[in-house]
């Protein structure tokens, strides 16, 4: 089983802040790593699927970069909007295994 | 419409029972995924497809069984359900089994009572 760690499990922000967040993995066998951002009562939707240290990977105001080498993710919000709170899980991919998800990071952002 | 459905969405059983979650593709992905959604564990993989007829233990594939016959559908079966089973279950697909995102349906909560 590995080991997929996401740091902070929740946090709470005002709207207009900046923020971001880390995900770790094992820094062996690197495949892939995977960001997705997960809305109460919806499905888990896919933003970013990383596989170059790094790869740096924008959308919108949302953006990623990797360092497959320290085994870290950070995942950033620019400017946050209410419509931003969710939790925001990383998936970690070794070389023939399939995905391992973090426990998730819960982003509230007040107006 | 095209997507990955859930059947059902709410699902209320008890101890001992047989059920049976239903999944279904539209894409013709070859990969096909059952997860449970644990607090404090995010999303924990149950059994996975890589093609019909192809099917793969996860994590935590104790008290379940998966079969594939065709392509389009990935049923997940609790055998002899118990209260450590209640939970939120997804069902997901993708293209290749690695670095493709995958595609969620909207989830099947059950309660085992």
């Amino acid at each position: 089983i590995l080991n997929v760690e996401q740091s902070p499990q929740s946090l709470h922000v005002q709207e207009g802040d900046s923020t971001n967040f880390t995900c770790s993995f094992p820094s062996s066998n690197f495949y892939a790593l995977h960001w997705y951002r997960w809305e109460t009562a919806k499905s888990p939707e896919a933003l970013f699927v990383m596989t170059l240290n790094g790869d740096e990977k924008k959308k919108g105001r949302i953006s990623a970069t990797l360092n497959t080498k320290e085994g870290y993710s950070y995942l950033y919000i620019k400017g946050s909007q209410p419509e931003d709170s969710a939790t925001y899980l990383c998936a970690f991919n070794d070389a023939g295994n399939m995905l391992t998800f973090g426990g998730g990071t819960r982003l509230m952002v007040k107006p | 419409d095209a997507g990955i459905t859930q059947s059902p969405r709410y699902k209320i059983t008890e101890t001992g029972r047989q059920v049976t979650l239903m999944c279904h593709q539209t894409w013709s992905h070859s990969y096909m995924f059952w997860y449970r959604q644990d607090l404090g564990h995010g999303l924990r993989l149950i059994y996975y497809s890589a093609a019909a007829d192809i099917t793969d233990k996860g994590e935590v594939p104790d008290g379940y069984v998966v079969s594939r016959s065709k392509t389009e559908n990935f049923p997940l079966t609790l055998e002899s359900a118990t209260r450590s089973q209640t939970s939120v279950y997804f069902c997901a697909s993708s293209e290749r089994a690695t670095n493709e995102k995958l595609f969620f349906g909207s989830g099947t909560q059950l309660s085992v009572l």
